[in-house]
């Protein structure tokens, strides 16, 4: 079955702890993206990459680094330094042309405390 | 600035009856738009999309309008179903390879 697949569902953390959420797909799409989501406020993009090795700033990118070493993997490190942690994080990935459909993984519930 | 607007944040409808649920855009470089489903702890799963050279397209109980003189689309759904409760957005794209756009999204609930 092809898809995108995050683990764990639920991740607890302390304060303090860098934490790192786990996207493989496997349908060979170029493009891959981390958007996180908290009550009311929508769909906010976090990081995005294009092809293998490049990754590009999305519009709430502090406090969180990214790597694209292989194409199918596109994890998500969430440091300390970011502020309000806790909440939803969606993988996505789109075939890279023109940027129209993307599929989205389950999601990731991250709670510090 | 928000580029995509989804100014209902919520919506409730009787079962069997139409739902009607609206976007605004303000980036007259959007060409494709994308209206997605997302129920509690899942993710989004894509529903239908327009191209700006339409102004509807047909989906089974799903119809999606598009008035780009007004910026405005909208997704109908008829007969709605205890089933279609779930947050939509609604995403746009300049197909200038630039991430998709999207809205807070709009919470549907059917009422049986």
């Amino acid at each position: 079955d092809g898809g995108i697949t995050q683990s764990p569902k639920y991740l607890f953390r302390k304060e303090g702890q860098n934490v790192t959420l786990s996207c493989e797909q496997n349908l060979n799409h170029d493009a891959m993206y981390w958007y996180r989501q908290d009550p009311g406020q929508g769909l906010r993009l976090i990081y995005y990459s294009q092809i293998v090795n490049d990754f590009q700033k999305g519009d709430i990118a502090e406090g969180y680094s990214v790597s694209r070493e292989k194409k199918e993997s596109f994890p998500l490190t969430v440091t300390s330094a970011q502020k309000n942690p806790t909440a939803f994080y969606l993988c996505a990935s789109s075939p890279g042309q023109g940027w129209d459909e993307q599929y989205f993984g389950p999601g990731t519930r991250l709670t510090v405390t | 600035d928000q580029q995509v607007k989804q100014n209902s944040p919520s919506l409730s409808v009787q079962e069997g009856r139409i739902s009607i649920l609206n976007c605004d855009y303000t980036n007259s470089m959007f060409d494709y738009f994308l209206w997605y489903k997302k129920y509690p702890a899942e993710g989004p799963t894509f529903l239908i999309s327009i191209s700006s050279i339409k102004d509807k397209n047909e989906d089974g109980r799903f119809t999606v309008f598009l008035n780009k003189s007004a910026k405005h689309l909208s997704l109908h759904i008829v007969p709605s179903q205890p089933g279609d409760s779930a947050v939509y957005f609604c995403a746009a794209s300049d197909g200038r390879n630039t991430p998709l756009v999207f809205g807070k999204g709009t919470r549907l609930s059917v009422i049986a």
